[in-house]
Formats: C-alpha cells, structure tokens, sequence
C-alpha cells in the first residue's frame, strides 16, 4: 500500500525566515500529489498540486512545491513566512489514478515573531 | 464557505449510542469521501461513494456505515459508540482527483462520554 511520509512533526521558524516541509511517498507508478493546510477549529485547504507537466509547483499564499520523481519527494517552501502561516500542514498523494487520497502524519508549523 | 456542508459542528454523545453525520458536496461533485482525524492516528480514510455508489471502502468498522443520496448529499451513521471513536470526522467532495483533489468540509467534532 502507498504511504506518505512528512518527515518532521514539527517546524518552529522565526517570522521572514524561509521554510521547507518534506514529504516523501512510497510508490512506483503514476501520482497526483497534493499539500493541504490546516488552521486551528478548520477543515483542509488546497494549497496546491501536481497532476502533470512542470515539476514546480505554485500555490496559493506564496507557496510551491517541487515534484521530484527519483527521489519520490513533494517538499513545500516559502520564501518569506508570516505569522498567519501557523497551521497544520498535510502531504497527500494518489496513486495510479485511484480516487482515494492517503495522506501523511502532518506537520504544525509554528512562525514566531 | 469552501461549498462542502458538514453538520452538525460538534456532536456530544454517551458511550452506546448511536450519531448520524451529515454532508452536502460541493455543487457539481458527484463523489463524496469520509475521514476520519485522530491525534493518534492521523486522516485516515473510511469511505468514498460515487453518483450513490460505494466506490471505495478504507479504514472503516463495523459499527460504522454511510450512504449517499438522490440529491448527492451523504451520511455517516456511528453506531455503538465508544470513547475512542471521539474524533474529527471529515467530508470532501470531488469530480475527480485527477481534475484537482478534494474539497474538504469543516468537519464534525465527535466526542464520546
């Protein structure tokens, strides 16, 4: 069975620092992958995805990811994080065209001023 | 208001009984997926329908059904409950993974007493 994993639990930066949140996932076949945020009392939001094409990845609120298929890796970064960034976040992969989304442990990032 | 209905928000209820979760996709999705969110175990995956068809079954016990409706909407019955089902209870809704993923409603709070 596929398996996502987010590599750290948690990632504490200082406000305007840069931040990477690593993901890997076990498979050998095709994959859409997907990262998700999650604020405190909400549900998961899109923040972006690799379905096909360009191996880097732009998202919402100044994010990317880059889709790197030998390392089977979906790392997230931000240039510059803000306070607001403080949130879950959520790896997530497809694999094979399945419909049914496996998603890793999750990683709480903590910006401090 | 990511157009995903999940009601109610909280729910709180005695060991033994019996709770029905209910969701309303996004309009023009005809699959509607269920998850489960714990601290221990993380998202896990219980249940996918299709245009009213289990499409896809997961983590799911038992105790546990779902069933999607004519006009789309889903529920998730839990019946005799225990204090470990106490968890976040989540509903998405897609037109499909390849086109982009889900959209997640905010969830149910579930405790058990």
């Amino acid at each position: 069975a596929q398996s996502v994993t987010q590599l750290d639990s948690q990632v504490p930066v200082f406000e305007e620092a840069p931040v990477e949140l690593r993901c890997n996932y076990s498979s050998s076949v095709s994959v859409y992958l997907f990262w998700y945020v999650q604020y405190p009392n909400q549900g998961l939001q899109l923040l972006l995805k690799y379905l096909s094409g360009s191996t880097l990845v732009k998202g919402i609120n100044g994010f990317e990811a880059e889709f790197n298929k030998s390392q089977t890796s979906f790392h997230l970064r931000k240039p510059s994080v803000h306070i607001s960034d403080t949130a879950e976040y959520f790896c997530a992969v497809s694999v094979g065209g399945s419909e049914k989304l496996v998603f890793g442990k999750g990683t709480k990032l903590t910006v401090n001023p | 208001d990511s157009g995903v209905t999940q009601t109610p928000k909280h729910l709180i209820t005695a060991t033994g009984q019996r709770v029905t979760l209910r969701c309303s996709p996004r309009s023009g999705d005809l699959s509607v997926y269920w998850y489960q969110q714990s601290l221990d175990q993380g998202l896990q995956f219980l249940i996918q329908y299709y245009n009213g068809e289990e499409r896809a079954k997961g983590n799911i016990l038992e105790r546990f059904s779902a069933q999607q409706f004519p006009d789309l909407h889903s529920e998730l019955n839990l019946s005799s409950l225990e204090l470990g089902d106490s968890a976040l209870y989540f509903c998405a809704s897609s037109v499909g993974v390849s086109r982009g993923g889900y959209t997640f409603g905010s969830g149910t709070r579930l405790t058990v007493v």
